[in-house]
């Protein structure tokens, strides 16, 4: 089946710093990735939809200057949390679209902690 | 607006009881409806996908079934196991133009040996 490759799983960082999580689809082209938060005991929440080649779409209350998301290329989106936060700490899972029924395939996932 | 609903929240019965998840929607117009198992603090993993003008889907011990006009799904689970203990998510994805994939809450699982 499909694999979508997310890393790092976990990082730790002071508040102030950036960080980048990727994710890449390891055995299709995925033209159309997503990227979700996720609070302890909430659903999922879709942040932006990255598409290759073009800006992303961000959701309604998602500050597209302190979430910069970049698809360069056909298997590799990047979120980058700019100057986080403590209340940036969050579970940031990407997933991408794969066939023609367009089946979603996730990442591990990525906890966040911002100190 | 798309809500997806799933209850109950947390769900705890013994090893080889057969059971249902429920998941509902408030608007009827899907492209697809998707179940996911969210293991702690991992990613989804995608169990069973039902096209919008399929009526079930069966991977194994899962069964999964749509209810397009009464924006239903259920998960069926057979002869439960204690690695079935997991979350359980289901997600809509909504047909249209502007479409979106809207998730609920999940429904946490223990299977009690």
């Amino acid at each position: 089946g499909a694999v979508v490759s997310q890393h790092p799983s976990r990082v730790i960082c002071k508040s102030g710093t950036s960080v980048k999580i990727e994710c890449r689809s390891l055995d299709f082209q995925a033209t159309t990735m997503f990227w979700y938060r996720q609070f302890p005991k909430q659903s999922l929440m879709l942040m932006a939809t990255s598409n290759e080649g073009s800006k992303a779409t961000y959701e309604q209350g998602v500050e597209k200057d302190k979430f910069l998301i970049n698809h360069a290329s056909l298997t590799l989106s990047t979120l980058t949390v700019t100057s986080a936060h403590p209340e940036d700490s969050s579970f940031y899972i990407c997933s991408a679209i794969h066939g023609m029924n367009e089946k979603l395939f996730f990442g591990s996932g990525t906890q966040l902690s911002v100190l | 607006k798309q809500e997806v609903t799933q209850i109950p929240a947390a769900l705890s019965v013994p090893e080889g009881e057969n059971l249902v998840l429920n998941c509902s929607f408030t608007d009827s117009a899907i492209y697809n409806l998707q179940w996911f198992r969210q293991d702690p603090g991992k990613g989804l993993t995608s169990l069973l996908l039902i096209q919008s003008s399929q009526r079930e889907q069966t991977s194994g011990r899962l069964n999964a079934s749509l209810d397009k006009s009464s924006g239903r799904s259920t998960l069926y689970i057979a002869a439960s196991q204690p690695g079935d203990s997991a979350t359980y998510l289901c997600a809509v994805w909504d047909a249209g133009a502007n479409s979106k994939l809207t998730f609920g809450k999940g429904i946490t699982l223990s299977v009690r040996p």
